[in-house]
């Protein structure tokens, strides 16, 4: 049963276009992030939100807008794609914001603009 | 700001060799410190973790001890095998309730047979 699942696995799209990334937990857990991964495998938070309130906003452009409908649900919304955006997406989850706890990650959407 | 620095790779090691990924970390007040593993084409597990100075984390043989002193993290195994191959990443969070992970480069190990 999987814990953290994202849709869709693989994401191409042109550029200009509007797409969405959807995560789900299913763990009970109260925070969920999202996270960006370069090409050179550097990881770098954007957003985060604790009991469907957003905690942590990273200085990414306002084409992204995350979304949180409930707590086992963080969307991830994208406006107007460049070709920047092109990287692999996680979304996590972890049982609160403490710094002590682990983080589940999801197997991440891979997004290519073309 | 919070930062972390760990060795860049690639390390590539004979299967049964011992290694060592250094990190070394920047922080005010007192983080916990974490290796997380990707394994190709998937997302992060958690390998281990620290939450005090002179906690030793340990997982599948992996260890690393929370260095206060030296602001080090470094992971090390004694014997690697070829499933090891994957890329390592230190990372660290924050106080209080910013909980989101800072990530080192990460390094990508090869293992061969």
């Amino acid at each position: 049963d999987t814990a953290v699942s994202q849709t869709p696995k693989y994401l191409v799209t042109q550029m200009g276009n509007d797409k969405s990334i959807k995560c789900e937990q299913n763990l009970g857990h109260d925070t969920m992030y999202w996270y960006k991964q370069d090409s050179k495998k550097f990881l770098k938070i954007m957003f985060s939100y604790n009991n469907k309130e957003l905690i942590i906003n990273e200085t990414v452009p306002n084409r992204f807008s995350p979304k949180s409908p409930d707590k086992a649900h963080l969307n991830l919304h994208i406006n107007s794609l460049e070709l920047g955006d092109s990287a692999v997406y996680f979304c996590a989850s972890s049982p609160n914001p403490g710094g002590a706890y682990e983080q589940f990650f999801g197997p991440g959407t891979r997004l290519t603009v073309l | 700001g919070n930062s972390v620095t760990q060795m860049e790779g690639p390390v590539t090691l004979s299967e049964e060799a011992f290694l060592t990924i250094n990190c070394t970390y920047t922080a005010t007040g007192y983080p916990s410190l974490f290796w997380y593993v990707q394994y190709p084409g998937e997302g992060l597990q958690l390998l281990l973790k620290a939450t005090k100075a002179d906690d030793k984390g340990s997982n599948k043989g992996f260890e690393a001890t929370y260095r206060k002193e030296t602001t080090s993290f470094h992971l090390e195994k004694g014997s690697v095998q070829v499933s090891d191959s994957a890329v390592y990443f230190c990372a660290l969070t924050q106080g209080g309730s910013q909980g989101n992970l800072i990530f080192g480069k990460g390094t990508k190990l090869s293992v061969k047979p």
